[in-house]
């Protein structure tokens, strides 16, 4: 079952802060963030563990709260850059294989 | 620098056609994807191999199938194309010695249209 994601499209001004969720009903080992740029390939920015554990990629980073099943994306000061569609990969316990289940993505928008 | 190639951008196909959706991979690397992306829904897969000759399901294999005939090439087939599934092709590649998921590479996809 794929993850929700909320919310479906943000729009910001530049500099302003943003949070992206990503929702599973299963219990999860590890969870994925990947952007996509219009017209172009999805490009990975990080993978977050269990353990509750936090990253940071620039000014991005992203919490894992396990006992929700949960995971948060942070994205401070947005700069125009960071226009997009997010998505989280979430990766369960009884994975067959390296198999990633992916959300229904997360339109950004930054604006000048 | 990593690579990963769709042989088109766009393609073009009548209902009941059969289709070959070829990707190559310059990474040596052991495990290749194909999903389909479709608006809300995200990435969806398709089907996965994590070594040559060696395919597992994903999550809508039907209608679709595979073949792995050397490691840096993963070809996507339509047996006879219908119209639903015109869409976004993306095929990725990733290291997969780790035991766990890591990192996925994905190619610039391939729009397809079936009419």
């Amino acid at each position: 079952q794929q993850p929700v994601q909320s919310p479906q499209a943000v729009i910001l001004r530049e500099g302003e802060d943003a949070v992206i969720n990503c929702s599973s009903s299963k219990a999860l080992y590890s969870v994925h963030w990947y952007r996509q740029k219009h017209g172009e390939a999805p490009v990975f920015l990080m993978i977050l563990l269990k353990g509750g554990e936090q990253k940071g990629h620039e000014k991005i980073s992203a919490s894992f709260n396990e006992k929700k099943q949960q995971s948060s994306l942070y994205l401070t000061a947005s700069q125009l850059s960071y226009s997009g569609t997010y998505f989280c990969g979430t990766e369960g316990y009884n994975n067959a294989g390296n198999m990633l289940t992916f959300g229904g993505g997360t339109r950004l928008m930054v604006k000048p | 620098d990593v690579k990963v190639t769709q042989s088109s951008r766009y393609l073009v196909k009548r209902t009941g056609e059969k289709v070959f959706l070829e990707c190559v991979q310059d990474m040596d690397h052991e495990n290749m994807f194909w999903y389909r992306q479709d608006p809300g829904l995200g990435l969806r897969l398709i089907y996965f191999s994590y070594d040559v000759k060696m395919k597992e399901k994903g999550d809508i294999p039907e209608g679709y199938s595979v073949s792995r005939e050397k490691k840096e090439r993963f070809s996507l087939i339509l047996e006879s194309a219908s119209t639903n599934q015109t869409s976004m092709y993306l095929c990725a590649s990733s290291l997969g010695t780790s035991g766990r998921i890591d990192t996925q590479y994905f190619g610039p996809g391939t729009r397809l249209t079936v009419l």
